[in-house]
């Protein structure tokens, strides 16, 4: 157990919707960081906050926005899905800016 | 379980036997390399690290190897078990100067025959 918690673990829904997937990181832990993981594409990076303010960003849609909160869980908001965003979508947690992440197990979201 | 891949690299190998997973990375900036194991159904965890002013850098059964010349980075298993069936991604610190970003290669898939 890597003391990260993401929820929901899996989610299904539609073209369209829009969901949020949340994540609490280890306790002490300042950055946040978000991944997409495709059977196609790998694991790619999102986005990172570091202590409530947004640190890096990677390939994230316009579509995606994600935020962390002053107790420093992060929320990660998908609107307008489509189906290829379906995907396991990971947070990782690290207590700096740099150094290893400590990844969740995920959240896998299927859109129909 | 589930696939984390449909088309990776994978290798076989026997039980006992020691295991070597290669990565080339992409760029010659990069400071810090991190291997990382996911089982199936689980997240990334964190194997070994290695900085770029190090060529080796050991921990318990594994060893990690670097070649700044050729941007390789390899990872060692001593005495493979089933245990370390999984699949392993290399992953390189992109982001330069304060920044930070890992950026994960494809990944290998390890299957370790009893």
């Amino acid at each position: 157990d890597s003391g990260v918690t993401q929820t929901p673990k899996h989610l299904i829904t539609a073209t369209g919707q829009r969901v949020t997937l949340r994540c609490s990181p280890r306790s002490g832990d300042l950055s946040v960081y978000w991944y997409q993981q495709s059977l196609d594409q790998g694991l790619q990076f999102l986005i990172q906050y570091y202590n409530g303010e947004e640190r890096a960003k990677g390939n994230i849609l316009e579509r995606f926005s994600a935020q962390q909160f002053p107790d420093l869980h992060s929320e990660l908001n998908l609107s307008s899905l489509e189906l290829g965003d379906s995907a396991l979508y990971f947070c990782a947690s690290s207590p700096r800016v740099t150094g290893e992440l400590f990844f969740g197990e995920g959240s896998r979201l299927t859109v129909l | 379980g589930e696939s984390v891949g449909l088309h990776l690299p994978t290798l076989s190998v026997q039980e006992g036997d020691n295991s070597i997973i290669n990565c080339a990375y992409s760029n010659s900036a990069s400071d810090y390399f991190i291997w990382y194991k996911q089982e199936s159904g689980k997240g990334p965890q964190f194997i070994i690290d290695i900085r770029s002013n190090m060529d080796k850098r050991q921990g318990q059964r594994v060893t990690v190897l670097l070649n700044k010349t050729v941007k390789h980075l390899s990872l060692q298993i001593a005495a493979t078990q089933p245990g370390d069936s999984a699949v392993y991604f290399c992953a390189e610190n992109t982001g330069g100067g304060s920044n930070y970003k890992l950026t994960f290669g494809k990944g290998t898939l390890l299957t370790v025959n009893p």
